[in-house]
């Protein structure tokens, strides 16, 4: 079976540092692994998604995620965070036919 | 490119009144997805559909809710009747196929409020 879990529900962080949001995945096959960021009163954006080529994988507005097998984690990073970044993050995991397992979300707020 | 479109954005109805929500899919998507977004969680598959046919409906309260996919493209899902606890915001998504790499696309959503 496959899930996700994202550890912090709330996250907060200043304009201009670092945002690392995590998701740790668990599945009984090889793994992909999707981001999605979602703003207020709109849909699910996808950001970036892991298919088993580069380990380390770029996305857009900035973000990129590392999948770590020996850790079983899918961590979202930005170097430098901007105003625009407040939403809602999501981690998801798919499954046969292509199901997603989504995560319970991480709300990221950037303060000025 | 158009995305998914759904239509309404907001509905506001009482219990015990039925509920139609209904979801474009980018064209050329095969695969149409319908998920349940509660307040606060991720969303949550309600039902697949393959072309017309409906191949993962397990999650689907079948006693007030059904959907249905003609010719493929459209789909509309239904609650009838509605309860308090069906306030949520009703996802569509569409991916070119079942390939479990492939990106799904998501709608804004139908944000329902019951009464």
């Amino acid at each position: 079976a496959q899930s996700v879990t994202q550890l912090g529900s709330h996250v907060s962080v200043s304009e201009g540092a670092l945002v690392l949001l995590r998701c740790n995945y668990s599945s009984s096959v090889p793994p992909y692994l999707f981001w999605y960021v979602q703003y207020p009163n709109q849909g699910l954006q996808l950001l970036l998604k892991y298919t088993s080529a580069a380990t380390l994988v770029k996305g857009i507005n900035g973000f990129e995620a590392e999948f770590k097998k020996s850790e079983t984690s899918f961590h979202l990073t930005k170097p430098s965070a901007h105003m625009s970044d407040a939403a809602e993050y999501f981690c998801a995991v798919s499954g046969t036919g292509n199901q997603f397992y989504f995560g319970t979300g991480t709300s990221l707020t950037v303060i000025p | 490119e158009a995305g998914v479109v759904q239509s309404p954005r907001y509905k506001i109805i009482e219990k015990k009144q039925p509920v139609a929500f209904w979801c474009n899919p980018i064209s050329g998507h095969n695969t149409l997805y319908w998920y349940l977004q509660n307040l606060g969680q991720g969303p949550e598959l309600l039902i697949r559909y393959e072309n017309e046919e409906a191949v993962d409906d397990s999650q689907l309260p079948k006693d007030r809710f059904s959907a249905e996919r003609l010719k493929g493209v459209d789909s509309t899902l239904k609650i009838q009747p509605a309860e308090l606890g069906d306030s949520a915001v009703y996802l569509c998504a569409s991916s070119l196929g079942r390939r479990a790499e492939e990106t799904q696309y998501f709608g804004p959503g139908t944000r329902l409020l019951v009464l």
